[in-house]
């Protein structure tokens, strides 16, 4: 079955330290990997998409994420954290499931605190 | 990006009343659109899928007499909560793809709370 696993309920860094949000998926064939960001009472935002090629992909920002195909996991990362990047962070999987094209299956989310 | 804009971002209603809930792609034709629920502090859960001019595609547990949903026409798909119950209570968000513009991401609406008093 295809899924998406968010190990951490929440993440707690200080401003200024890299941040690290964790995804592993199972899917079959391969994946369409997506990261996004939800604010309080707000739809989600997209940020970065590993579709194919470079493993490394950048994205909004200043997010990025690596797919790694052995390990099955498309962590988001970004260098040095900022206060405002406090929010929901969801990753999600695109995949074919019985005719019915481009379902997105989202992890459980990850809450991400940032303290000054 | 596109923009997908949905209305209204917040309702109140009374049990046993129905609520519409408006799902529009601003800048683009969307043939499929998605509708989710996401209840507190939880991810969100995939209700449907709405293709423009056919049936919409429930997911397993949905009950699409009480969650009817209309795509119409290419930038416009609607939810409507049919006798509304407490239980209905959530934030339904809709999303979009754009495929026209080469993009594969998906788009999300602001996000609908609906709160049935």
């Amino acid at each position: 079955a295809q899924s998406v696993a968010q190990p951490e309920d929440q993440v707690k860094v200080a401003e200024g330290n890299p941040l690290t949000v964790k995804c592993t998926y199972s899917v079959s064939g391969n994946p369409y990997l997506f990261w996004y960001v939800q604010y309080p009472n707000r739809g989600l935002q997209f940020l970065l998409k590993y579709i194919t090629g470079d493993n490394l992909v950048k994205g909004s920002y200043g997010f990025e994420a690596e797919f790694n195909k052995s390990q099955t996991s498309f962590h988001l990362k970004k260098p040095s954290a900022l206060v405002s990047d406090s929010a929901l962070y969801f990753c999600a999987v695109r995949f074919t499931s019985g005719g019915a094209t481009n379902k997105l299956i989202f992890g459980t989310g990850t809450l991400l605190a940032v303290q000054p | 990006g596109a923009v997908v804009s949905q209305h209204p971002s917040r309702v109140i209603c009374k049990s046993g009343t129905s609520v519409k809930i408006e799902c529009r792609s601003l800048d683009f034709q969307a043939t499929t659109m998605f509708w989710y629920r996401q209840f507190p502090k939880q991810s969100l859960m995939l209700m449907a899928t709405s293709n423009e001019g056919s049936k919409a595609t429930y997911e397993q547990g949905v009950e699409k007499d009480k969650f009817l949903i209309n795509h119409a026409s290419l930038t416009l798909s609607t939810l409507t909560v049919t006798s509304a119950h407490p239980e209905d209570s959530s934030f339904y968000i809709c999303s979009a793809r754009a495929p026209a513009s080469g993009t594969t991401e998906a788009f999300f609406g602001q996000g609908t709370r609906l709160t049935v008093v």
